[in-house]
C-alpha cells in the first residue's frame, strides 16, 4: 500500500480563492483525520470521520472550513474564501477501525500558503 | 475535552546523553498515549506507544513510561544520536480522536 496520499503537496492561493485539498487513506481504514500543523498553535485536529460520517467537526475554525468523505477512498477540505492566517501545513491521517489499533498513519501533508 | 501538555518546548543535548520529555493530559479517561517523531519537512511517525494498562514500554533505546494517578507520560532516549534531531509529539486519546502535544524540538549535537 501507498500509504495516506495527499494532493496538492504544495498550494500557493491569493486570499479569497478557494482552496481544496485532497486525501486518500489507506484502503480499509474505517477512520480518517485531518489536522492543520503550524508553529504557534501546533497539531490541531480539525474533524474526523468514521466509515465516511463526520463524527467530530468541534475543531474547525469558521464556517469557511468545510470537509467531506464522500466513499471510503476519498476525502476533501475546502476553505472558501481562503485568508493569509490559513497559511499552514494540513495533514491527513487514517487508522484501522479495529480498537486494539490506534496508531494513526499520517500523509506527506498540504502546504498552503495564501498571500 | 482533552488538553496535553508537552514540556520542555526545545531540548538540546549532547550525542551520547540522554534526553527525556515529559507530557500531562487532563482526561483520566485517555488509554492510549503515542510519541510521534516528526523530522522537518516530513509527516509526523509513531515511534513507539504505551497503553493505560502498562506502566513502562521499551523499544531499543526508548522507553515510555506512564503515570495514571498523576496523568503523566514521559519519553526517554538514551545514547542519542544526531539522527535523533526532530519535533517529537507526544499525544493522549480515549477513543478514535487524538490530541497532541504542542512539540518539543530536540537537537543532538555531534
Amino acid at each position: 500500500d501507498a500509504g495516506v496520499i495527499q494532493s496538492p503537496r504544495h498550494e500557493v492561493t491569493e486570499m479569497g480563492q478557494e482552496v481544496t485539498l485532497r486525501c486518500k487513506p489507506i484502503s480499509g481504514h474505517d477512520y480518517l483525520f485531518w489536522y492543520r500543523q503550524t508553529m504557534m498553535r501546533g497539531l490541531e485536529l480539525l474533524i474526523y470521520f468514521n466509515n465516511n460520517v463526520p463524527i467530530d467537526d468541534s475543531g474547525m475554525p469558521e464556517d469557511r472550513f468545510s470537509a467531506k468523505m464522500p466513499n471510503a477512498s476519498f476525502s476533501t477540505l475546502k476553505i472558501q474564501p481562503s485568508e493569509p492566517r490559513d497559511s499552514a501545513v494540513y495533514f491527513c491521517a487514517s487508522r484501522p477501525g479495529l480498537a486494539v489499533v490506534n496508531e494513526q498513519f499520517f500523509g506527506p501533508g498540504t502546504r498552503l500558503t495564501v498571500l | 475535552g482533552e488538553n496535553v501538555e508537552q514540556h520542555p518546548s526545545t531540548l538540546s543535548v549532547q550525542e551520547g546523553d540522554s534526553a527525556v520529555i515529559k507530557c500531562t493530559y487532563s482526561d483520566s479517561a485517555s488509554n492510549y498515549f503515542p510519541w510521534y517523531k516528526q523530522e522537518l519537512g516530513k509527516r509526523p511517525q509513531l515511534i513507539i506507544d504505551i497503553r493505560s494498562n502498562v506502566g513502562e514500554k521499551k523499544d531499543q533505546r526508548i522507553a515510555v513510561t506512564l503515570n495514571k494517578t498523576a496523568k503523566h507520560f514521559s519519553l526517554h532516549i538514551t545514547e542519542t544520536q544526531p539522527e535523533d534531531s526532530a519535533v517529537y509529539f507526544c499525544a493522549a486519546s480515549k477513543g478514535h480522536d487524538m490530541r497532541f502535544g504542542a512539540g518539543t524540538r530536540l537537537t543532538v549535537k555531534p
